[in-house]
């Protein structure tokens, strides 16, 4: 099974700055590797599919790279909304796997 | 709007069984990918299980395999997933999760889950 490994675990930052989240995997997805957003007691929402391509109604500031096994999601200026837990997650072969998660909190 | 809407959840002792279900609307379950995905309290997301556009090709997570089953009923646009011999483990929300694609393609809605808990 690919092991996805997110880091850091936690992020804090304050409203403005730019986050820069990391998922490394066990080895290659190639460009397949998704990026989910959740909240408290709502549902993951999709933000990134296949590496880059922002999902419908995601704001520009949200922007995703990397290939291979190095993944990075970018938060260009961080909204007060934006502070949730971000997971990444490979379609690229079974079993389908998250990473354990980067939580973004505010400073 | 596509909408997916858990039900089924509730309290099981280890051992037992529950039928989860998953509606569907705004879309045709025969034209995608399905799947589960759980959350155990406090942690992170784990896949479960997924069926495909064709109602054929089914999959599991290692954790689950030989005890879960994932169907569909394409006239009622709604898949299940079938739990036995339950673990205290398994207490989780169980989210249902529509595949952009039929069966490869990410996880583009999601239902707003189930709570399954296992205890004795």
């Amino acid at each position: 099974e690919i092991v996805l490994t997110q880091s850091p675990a936690t992020l804090s930052l304050s409203p403005g700055e730019r986050a820069t989240l990391s998922c490394r995997a066990s080895q290659s997805v190639s460009i397949y590797l998704v990026w989910y957003q959740q909240k408290p007691g709502q549902a993951p929402r999709l933000l990134i599919y296949d590496a880059s391509n922002r999902a419908t109604g995601i704001p520009a500031r949200f922007s995703g790279s990397g290939s291979g096994t190095d993944f990075t999601l970018t938060i260009s200026s961080l909204e007060p909304e934006d502070f949730a837990v971000y997971y990444c997650q490979q379609r690229y072969t079974w079993p389908l796997t998250f990473g354990g998660g980067t939580k973004v909190e505010i400073k | 709007d596509v909408q997916l809407l858990e039900s089924g959840g509730g309290l099981a002792q280890p051992g037992g069984s529950l039928r989860l279900s998953c509606a569907a609307s705004g879309f045709t379950l025969s034209n995608y990918g399905m799947s589960w995905v759980r959350q155990a309290p406090g942690k992170g997301l784990e896949w479960v299980s997924n069926i495909d556009g064709g109602g054929v090709g089914t999959y599991y997570a290692d954790s689950v395999k030989g005890r879960f089953t994932i169907s569909r009923d394409t006239s009622k646009n709604t898949v299940y997933l079938e739990m036995n011999s339950l673990r205290v483990e398994d207490t989780a929300v169980y989210y249902c999760a529509k595949r952009a694609l039929d069966t490869t393609g990410w996880f583009d809605y999601w239902g707003q889950g189930t709570l399954v808990t296992v205890s004795s």
